[in-house]
């Protein structure tokens, strides 16, 4: 089982539309990051967030830190088919990082 | 790009045979985790390397094996290759701190499959 919790799996939606993606935990990060990952791609990093209730802007989205540092969302805005890809979510503790089982995403022309 | 790399980038193998997969971390980065990434999941946490002693463990068997050399690259080795040892291998390399690991970067994978 999965230590992060992705929501939802997939998603699929037409280009402007808005949409949120959530990760969920029962355990306290001292940091989680959000990453981008294309197919036979390694993840690309979007943001690091530290601070419980930190939120983070790049661009069209925006990355919120639960306060309890137990969960983040990742909302974006307007959404446009080159956002199309796997995001991971994933949770530093300790020595190790465990991701989230990623939300596939598609954005239709 | 993140600097690092990761060699080779798809490879063969029947079962019960050896793999060695490598990786080159990123200038400045002294740290190097590997994950093993099924298909359509997320990366599962192997093991980590710091300063070449292992650091961390996930949940994988013995036969999983790494190495960190003065460099800090790094090696995965995997014996008696199993079926559902197919996936997407990757590592990543982050700058061990005082306080914390920072920020890890990953390389592209090699994606093995046995048959």
């Amino acid at each position: 089982t999965q230590l992060l919790e992705q929501s939802p799996q997939f998603l699929s939606i037409q280009e402007g539309e808005n949409l949120t993606v959530y990760c969920n935990s029962s355990s306290v990060f001292s940091s989680l990051q959000w990453y981008r990952q294309e197919p036979g791609e390694g993840p690309v990093l979007l943001v690091t967030v530290v601070t419980g209730g930190e939120v983070k802007k790049l661009k069209r989205l925006t990355f919120q830190f639960g306060d309890a540092r137990k969960d983040s969302s990742l909302h974006i805005t307007a959404a446009q088919p080159g956002d199309t890809g796997l995001y991971l979510c994933a949770g530093a503790r300790n020595n190790d990082m465990r991701f989230g089982a990623g939300t596939r995403l598609t954005v239709k022309p | 790009e993140t600097g690092v790399t990761q060699s080779p980038t798809h490879l063969i193998k029947t079962r019960g045979q050896q793999v060695t997969l490598r990786c080159s971390s990123q200038s400045g980065h002294n740290t190097v985790s590997w994950y093993q990434q099924a298909l359509g999941q997320g990366p599962q946490f192997i093991f980590q390397y710091y300063r070449e002693e292992e650091n961390g463990r996930g949940n994988f068997p013995p036969r999983f094996s790494g190495l960190q050399f003065p460099n800090y690259s790094s090696e995965l080795n995997v014996n008696a290759l199993e079926l559902d040892d197919s996936a997407l291998y990757l590592c990543a390399s982050s700058l061990m701190g005082r306080v914390r690991q920072e920020t890890q970067y990953f390389g592209p994978g090699t994606r093995l499959l046995v048959l």
